[in-house]
């Protein structure tokens, strides 16, 4: 069966300093990886995906993430975070069409 | 284009009462997924219909719950008797059909919140 830890329920972190959100999954086959972020009173929106190809994946607003196999973790991280930045992220890995989500980290940026 | 969307966006219901849940998925989507979180923990797989049919229903809870895609475009999602512990939010996705692999994505909806009292 698969399963998405986050280590971190709740991250945080002052502006423009930088993060790193942790995932862990487990899994028997090949998979695809994904990160998805949440503001406030809004739905689930992609920041970026693992599919194959080169680990070092980058999304939107800056984000990137590492898929590394032996580890088996695909942290998030940024450089410099904004106050924009605060919402909840969530790890899923995917596994024939079944989204695993880990329990989501929450991003609380400060000024 | 449109995006996924839901209705309602909250509900508040009394328990043994019934609850029904509609998401809109994007157009052209043929894959259409219901997933659950409960009280801030993971975000968990209800089902998945491709077009009308269902494909994986093994997140279903309980035969309390009853989902239909008739058509093959918008999907309900119904909770009849509702518990208590059914509440949390209900998300909705939608994916393109899967010929193309390197373009896999679920967009999701903003979800629904469903109260049990």
């Amino acid at each position: 069966a698969q399963s998405v830890t986050q280590l971190d329920s709740q991250v945080p972190v002052f502006e423009e300093a930088p993060v790193e959100l942790r995932c862990n999954y487990s899994s028997s086959v090949s998979v695809y990886l994904f990160w998805y972020v949440q503001y406030p009173n809004q739905g689930l929106q992609l920041l970026l995906k693992y599919l194959s190809g080169s680990t070092l994946v980058k999304g939107i607003n800056g984000f990137e993430a590492e898929f590394n196999k032996s580890q088996t973790s695909f942290h998030l991280r940024k450089p410099s975070v904004h106050i924009s930045d605060t919402a909840e992220y969530f790890c899923a890995v995917d596994n024939f069409n079944k989204f695993y989500f880990g329990s989501g980290t929450k991003l609380n940026v400060k000024p | 284009e449109a995006g996924v969307t839901q209705f309602p966006s909250h509900s508040v219901i009394e328990k043994g009462q019934t609850v029904t849940l509609r998401c809109d998925p994007i157009s052209g989507h043929d894959n259409l997924y219901w997933y659950r979180r409960v009280m801030g923990k993971e975000i968990k797989f209800l089902l998945h219909f491709v077009k009308e049919s269902k494909q994986d229903e093994s997140g279903m809870p309980n035969n309390r719950f009853l989902a239909e895609r008739t058509g093959g475009t918008y999907s309900t999602l119904k909770v009849q008797p509702a518990e208590l512990e059914d509440s949390g939010v209900y998300f909705c996705a939608s994916s393109q059909p899967l010929a193309d692999r390197r373009a896999y994505e679920q967009f999701f909806g903003p979800g629904t919140r469903l109260t049990v009292l």
